[in-house]
């Protein structure tokens, strides 16, 4: 069974931090990894995806993948209180068409203004 | 250019009866797959389902649920009998024939309450 795994947390960062968050996962064919937020009552919403080894920035945020080490990560960078979220870390498998999106259980990040 | 839609937002069953789930993907879209949350819980994965074919059910428990993505109308996520157990929030998500670095977008969601 394919897993993924987060912190649950809940993480807490003052305003102006950097929050760093953490995904580990468990099948070595995975080709796909993304990252949602998820506010309370309200459905996930994409922020970013990587798929090569290394950094992808965008603005805020950074994610780091490492495929050696079966780890993702995201960083956010000056958090915001409007940063406060689920975050949910997915996978996806091969690099067929067929896969299916496996999520980690999300690590809750509180913002402290 | 509508995206995820899923209806009813909020559905209440009293045990026993039947819960009949909607998802209509955003426009171009021919994968669909159906997620459960619990509360304070992440989503965990039930069907894949592409345009009148079952790619993957392996997270959708055997009894009383089923799915269908037929060629005409939105994905159906059924449930039979329903129990206590069943309340939870069902996504729905969407992806076009994809790639490495094809994101699905959700739907906002049905909220299952079973008294």
């Amino acid at each position: 069974q394919k897993e993924v795994e987060q912190n649950s947390g809940p993480l807490s960062v003052p305003e102006g931090a950097i929050a760093s968050l953490n995904c580990t996962y468990s099948d070595r064919g995975s080709q796909s990894f993304f990252w949602y937020r998820q506010y309370s009552g309200k459905s996930p919403e994409l922020i970013m995806f990587i798929y090569s080894n290394g950094d992808k920035e965008d603005g805020r945020f950074t994610a780091q993948l490492n495929k050696a080490s079966q780890y993702v990560s995201l960083l956010i960078r000056d958090s915001q209180p409007s940063d406060s979220a689920t975050y949910l870390c997915a996978v996806r498998g091969a690099e067929t068409s067929y896969d299916k999106v496996i999520f980690g259980p999300g690590t809750s990040l509180s913002v402290i203004p | 250019n509508a995206g995820v839609m899923q209806n009813p937002r909020h559905l209440v069953r009293r045990r026993g009866q039947e819960a009949r789930l909607r998802c209509s993907p955003m426009k171009g879209h021919s994968h669909v797959y159906w997620y459960r949350q619990l509360p304070e819980e992440g989503l965990k994965f039930m069907v894949y389902l592409q345009k009148e074919n079952i790619i993957d059910e392996s997270g959708m428990p055997k009894e009383r649920f089923s799915a269908e993505f037929p060629k005409e109308g939105p994905s159906i996520l059924r449930i039979q009998q329903v129990v206590r157990g069943d309340s939870a929030a069902y996504f729905c998500a969407s992806s076009p024939l994809i790639g490495l670095n094809t994101e699905a977008f959700f739907g906002q969601g049905t909220r299952l309450t079973v008294v």
